[in-house]
């Protein structure tokens, strides 16, 4: 059985950064490609990071790039995301998502049940 | 503001049937790309429900069926239960934006 676990949310400061990792369980982590998507209290979704199955392609939207930084640990089978310069609007539940189908008609076939960032002074 | 257009509610009477339109523009949808759909459960995270248009993953009920045509996509459920009541978020790629999503709605059975 496919699982998803986020753990590293928390309470930041503006300015700060916090680091979440996604435990994943039941597949060959290694062969997927992942994805971090964010859910802003009562909001909607959004995309928030993305890393191929080898680790050498990353994308961010505009929104978080040069802030936030994707990785993974295949030997850990574990997905990381180095958050910095956090602002309030950052806000959100962040889940990970593993990536189904093929670019760039991919979805999220498998969530984990989301880690929530707080942004307050 | 969602690149995807979605209705904020909809709403049905148990059996009845319900429609989630999900309408993009020549860049998304309407270049060809897949859509797919989400469930996300009060509380809990988004479930894949509809992906490559049409498509069901194993488990979920064909009560839920999916289909695009021009710039926009829909999502039936027929015979509406309880268990229906959820959120629902259409998904697509956009030629300028990568991954997008629409704002979600809001299904209340009545």
């Amino acid at each position: 059985e496919v699982e998803l676990l986020e753990s590293g949310g928390g309470l930041a400061q503006p300015g700060g950064s916090l680091r979440l990792s996604c435990a994943a369980s039941g597949f060959t982590f290694s062969d997927y490609a992942m994805q971090w998507v964010r859910q802003a209290p009562g909001k909607g979704l959004e995309y928030v990071s993305a890393i191929s199955s080898n680790g050498g392609s990353t994308y961010y939207p505009k929104s978080v790039g040069g802030r936030f930084t994707i990785s993974r640990d295949d030997s850990k089978n574990t997905l990381y995301l180095q958050m910095g310069r956090l602002r309030a609007e950052d806000m959100a539940v962040y889940y990970c998502a593993r990536r189904g189908g093929t670019y760039p008609n991919h979805y999220f076939d498998y969530w984990g049940q989301g880690t929530l960032v707080t942004v307050s002074s | 503001q969602s690149v995807l257009t979605q209705p904020p509610s909809v709403s049905g009477a148990p059996g009845q049937r319900v429609t989630i339109s999900c309408t993009g523009s020549s860049s998304n949808i309407g270049a060809g790309y897949d859509v797919h759909w989400y469930q996300q459960l009060p509380g809990t995270a988004p479930k894949l429900l509809i992906y490559g248009n049409s498509n069901r993953p194993s488990g979920v009920p064909d009560r839920f069926s999916g289909s695009k045509s021009g710039t926009s996509a829909s999502l039936a459920i027929t015979g509406l239960q309880a268990e229906d009541e959820a959120d629902y978020f259409c998904q697509s790629y956009d030629s300028s934006l990568s991954v997008v999503f629409g704002g979600g709605t809001m299904l209340t059975v009545l």
